[in-house]
């Protein structure tokens, strides 16, 4: 079974520039879920999907992050403007319905310089 | 705001020894916790959850949950160097949405 996929591994940018990270979850897997890892500390829920439906955004910064899922498979999450706290690793996990367990993908380096 | 707290570390022990990484979380509420394993440059993979007060063995792993005190804690028996990571604690939030808020994370280096 294919894990949760997601590109670029590494990305560099400078701020105020926009950037796009993709996700593809593990077949079946109708949750998605976006987290922000900043270095020294645990995943921080951005938004979490459920299908093509948004069940909770309350911590995305929607003044410059947006996120979508639009035939409730694969999901982009973009930033725009960037700025120089938005440097992470930004994690997709996908899960079965009315499952706890989590599955990350391998995330996505974001450096904003 | 909830919260799970966790000593960061780093906790050094020797190979073959017990670690003992503990958790506290402020949501008296919660009902599922859980242990991720996440190694340098890696992402997160779960190792251990638990649900019920007492301990949960699983292999060299045991979870132990006191909901009374709002603590869980992970033992990791005749550790070895490749138990060396970061171990993240994560609580149940969310209602019903099955959302996840984790800890700071532990970092563990078992010397060998």
């Amino acid at each position: 079974e294919a894990g949760v996929a997601q590109s670029p591994r590494y990305k560099i940018i400078e701020k105020r520039q926009s950037v796009a990270f993709w996700c593809n979850p593990i077949s079946g897997h109708a949750t998605l879920y976006w987290y922000q890892q900043i270095l020294g500390q645990g995943p921080k829920l951005l938004i979490q999907f459920q299908n093509n439906g948004v069940v909770d955004d309350s911590q995305l910064p929607k003044d410059r992050f947006s996120a979508e899922r639009l035939k409730g498979v694969d999901s982009t999450l973009k930033i725009q403007p960037a700025k120089l706290e938005d440097s992470a690793v930004y994690l997709c996990a996908s899960s079965l319905t009315g499952t706890w367990e989590q599955y990350f993908g391998p995330g996505t380096r974001l450096t904003v310089t | 705001q909830k919260e799970v707290e966790q000593n960061s570390g780093p906790l050094s022990v020797p190979e073959g020894a017990i670690a003992s990484l503990n958790c506290t979380y402020s949501d008296r509420g919660s009902q599922s916790f859980f242990w991720y394993r996440q190694y340098s440059g890696k992402s997160p993979e779960l190792i251990m959850f638990i649900y019920s007060n007492g301990d949960k063995e699983d292999g060299r792993f045991t979870a132990q949950l006191n909901k009374a005190s709002q603590y869980v804690s992970l033992l990791i028996r005749d550790s070895q160097p490749s138990d060396s990571a970061t171990y993240l604690c994560a609580v149940n939030s969310g209602g019903s949405a099955r959302q996840l808020t984790f800890g700071s994370g532990t970092q563990l280096t078992v010397l060998p």
